[in-house]
Parts: C-alpha cells; sequence; structure tokens
C-alpha cells in the first residue's frame, strides 16, 4: 500500500542555517505530496503541497519539489527563523487508496538562536 | 478560515471508564476525520465520516466507535478506555476527498487513561 518515511524524528539546528527535511514516498499511482506543519499547542495545518503542473510549491519560505524519479518531496528553506520551530509532517493522498490522507511519522525540527 | 472546535482538551480517565470526545466543524464540509498522534508514528487515521449518519473505518479503529449526527458534529467514543488509548486526539474536516484536499484540524484533546 501507499506509505510515506521520514527518516529524521529529529533535526536541530542554528538560526541562519539551510533546512532541509527528507521525505519519500510509495504509491501505486501518481499522488498529491502535501507538508503540514504543527507548532507546539497547536493544529496541524498545510504548509505547502505539490501542483499538477509541477510547479514549485513555496509557503513562508518554504518551498519542496517532487521528483518523480525517486520519490521524494524534501521541504527546503534558505534560512533558518527560531518560528519555524515545529513538527513538520510530510503527506500523500493517491486514488490507489481513495485518496486518504497517509502521514509520515513526522520531523521535530529545532531551531536555536 | 476553517474552523474546527475540539472539546474537552485535556480528559483523564480510569482503565476501563468510558469517555466521548466532541467536535465541531462550521466549515459546511462533507468529510470529518479522528486521528490519533503518538511519537514515532504520527498521524493514524482511526474513523472518518462524508456525511451525517454515515461512519467510515480507518487504519486503527480498533477499540473506538464514531458517531456523526450532524453534518457539524462528529464524536469519538471509548467504551472501555485502555492505557494504550493514551494519546492526544484530532479531529479535521475537508470538503471532499479529492486531488490535493486540503485537510483542517482542530487544537486537539489530550486523553490520558491511568
Amino acid at each position: 500500500g501507499d506509505s510515506v518515511t521520514q527518516t529524521e524524528g529529529l533535526v536541530t539546528l542554528t538560526e541562519g542555517l539551510p533546512v532541509m527535511l527528507n521525505c519519500t514516498y510509495q504509491s501505486t499511482y501518481s499522488p498529491f505530496l502535501f507538508w503540514y506543519v504543527q507548532h507546539l499547542n497547536e493544529a496541524p495545518k498545510l504548509l505547502l503541497k505539490s501542483f499538477t503542473d509541477n510547479k514549485r510549491p513555496e509557503h513562508q519560505g518554504f518551498h519542496a519539489t517532487l521528483h518523480k524519479s525517486s520519490s521524494s518531496f524534501h521541504l527546503q528553506k534558505s534560512s533558518a527563523q527560531l518560528s519555524d520551530s515545529a513538527l513538520y509532517y510530510c503527506a500523500l493522498s493517491a486514488s490507489s487508496g481513495s485518496w486518504q490522507l497517509i502521514f509520515g511519522s513526522g520531523t521535530q525540527l529545532t531551531v536555536m538562536p | 478560515e476553517a474552523a474546527v472546535t475540539q472539546s474537552p482538551r485535556n480528559k483523564v480517565t480510569v482503565t476501563g471508564g468510558n469517555v466521548t470526545l466532541s467536535c465541531r466543524q462550521t466549515n459546511s464540509h462533507n468529510y470529518m476525520y479522528w486521528y490519533r498522534q503518538d511519537t514515532g508514528h504520527g498521524l493514524r487515521l482511526i474513523h472518518y465520516s462524508y456525511g451525517a449518519g454515515n461512519l467510515q473505518i480507518g487504519d486503527v479503529p480498533d477499540g473506538y466507535k464514531a458517531t456523526r449526527t450532524t453534518q457539524e458534529d462528529f464524536f469519538l467514543l471509548l467504551e472501555l478506555a485502555s492505557p494504550s488509548q493514551t494519546s492526544l486526539y484530532f479531529c479535521a474536516s475537508s470538503g471532499d476527498r479529492g486531488r490535493g484536499t486540503e485537510v483542517f484540524f482542530g487544537k486537539g484533546t489530550r486523553l490520558t487513561v491511568v
């Protein structure tokens, strides 16, 4: 069945350094990929999602590129801010899974001053 | 922005106890979901519904019942709570379940079973 893998459970880095959070997936059909972000004591909310026309989604300085050849949708930002500290989930939705949203295990990002 | 409200926000119950978690959405969304969040497992779908009176089983349904009484209200029932059900529970809603549809989450209910 469809699945999402986030290999890093915890990422800690210094403010101003680049961010890259890994996400790979398995799906029988071409899925939609998403990144959701959850700040402490808040609801998870959509950060960005893949487009059907291969445009690169961007939001709040974050971007992600869907690479079908490597089944990846890594999240990147050029310069981390303290306010980026949060739990990040990669997720997919595909017709092979009746469009159910399937989440990875999440990556906790901590940005230090 | 879409609104999903959960109550209570925190709940402590004893093993074998009866618990009901409530969720209301005011987005006129068709789909509503219950997830549990556990470290190392991410968000896992318990049950979902696509309208009043409808219920679909998710990936981790054992020990949970759910009921959708209206388009707005979705309840999660734990009739014989166990310590393994200690978790953070999220309710969510979406207008559709199709391609690229955004899901909107509530702030969660932290349940502790002692």
